[in-house]
């Protein structure tokens, strides 16, 4: 059974930058990809990024090149890097698998971190 | 970017009765269509992809329906533990989107 745990600050200033971290257990990281899902508190689910095995990475375009990402396969983590941020980056951070490597359909999901944006 | 819009945006439902959950994709998604559940302070759970496939260990009272720009997702005979916000998710076009969630609570 793939577990995935999200870590990291759970305040964030704005224009700084927000770094998470996903652990997984359960699966090796270079067998499968792996995205970030945000939320903010009440609202719907806005994909972030995809990280596949080889460490190359697309995210969407909707956060105008502010998203890096990366692989740690000696610790079976991959991480979130999202810069400049301001109040509207304030959300719950889901770190998830890929069931496929064709299709961007989140079958196993962490518990998610709570980020706030706030001086 | 797809835009997926979900209706009703609240569905009152009594227990042991058939929820009908609707989901309209701005253009064709073909079958590249998921469903999640989230429950309050929870993650969500992929219960549907393909349109009507039910991912591993979902009970068969889910089923999802349609292709192209349409989808159901029906969930019948409503127990305590079905109600919860539900998401359509198409993953066609790039990126992938979500709907904004139907809420089906308790009638």
């Amino acid at each position: 059974q793939v577990q995935l745990h999200e870590s990291g600050p759970g305040l964030v200033k704005p224009s700084e930058t927000l770094s998470l971290t996903c652990t997984v257990s359960g699966g090796s990281i270079s067998n499968s990809f792996w995205s970030w899902i945000r939320q903010p508190a009440g609202k719907g689910l806005e994909w972030i990024g995809r990280l596949y095995s080889s460490g190359n990475t697309n995210h969407n375009p909707s956060l105008k090149g502010r998203v890096t990402m990366s692989l740690d396969t000696s610790k079976n983590q991959f991480s979130l890097r999202l810069s400049s941020v301001t109040a509207a980056d304030t959300a719950m951070y889901y770190c998830v698998r890929d069931k496929y490597s064709a299709w961007e359909i989140f079958d196993y999901w962490g518990q998610g971190t709570q980020v706030t944006v706030s001086s | 970017e797809m835009v997926m819009t979900q209706s009703p945006t609240t569905l009152s439902v009594s227990p042991g009765e058939r929820a009908t959950l609707s989901c309209r994709a701005s253009q064709s998604v073909s079958s590249d269509l998921a469903w999640y559940q989230q429950k309050p302070g929870q993650a969500p759970r992929l219960l549907i992809y393909g349109a009507s496939t039910r991912d591993t260990g979902i009970p068969a009272k889910f089923s999802g329906s349609g292709s192209g720009t349409e989808f159901t997702l029906t969930i019948s005979s409503l127990q305590s533990e079905d109600f919860a916000v539900y998401y359509c998710q198409q993953y066609n076009n790039w990126p992938p989107t979500f709907g904004q969630g139907t809420k089906v609570q308790i009638k």
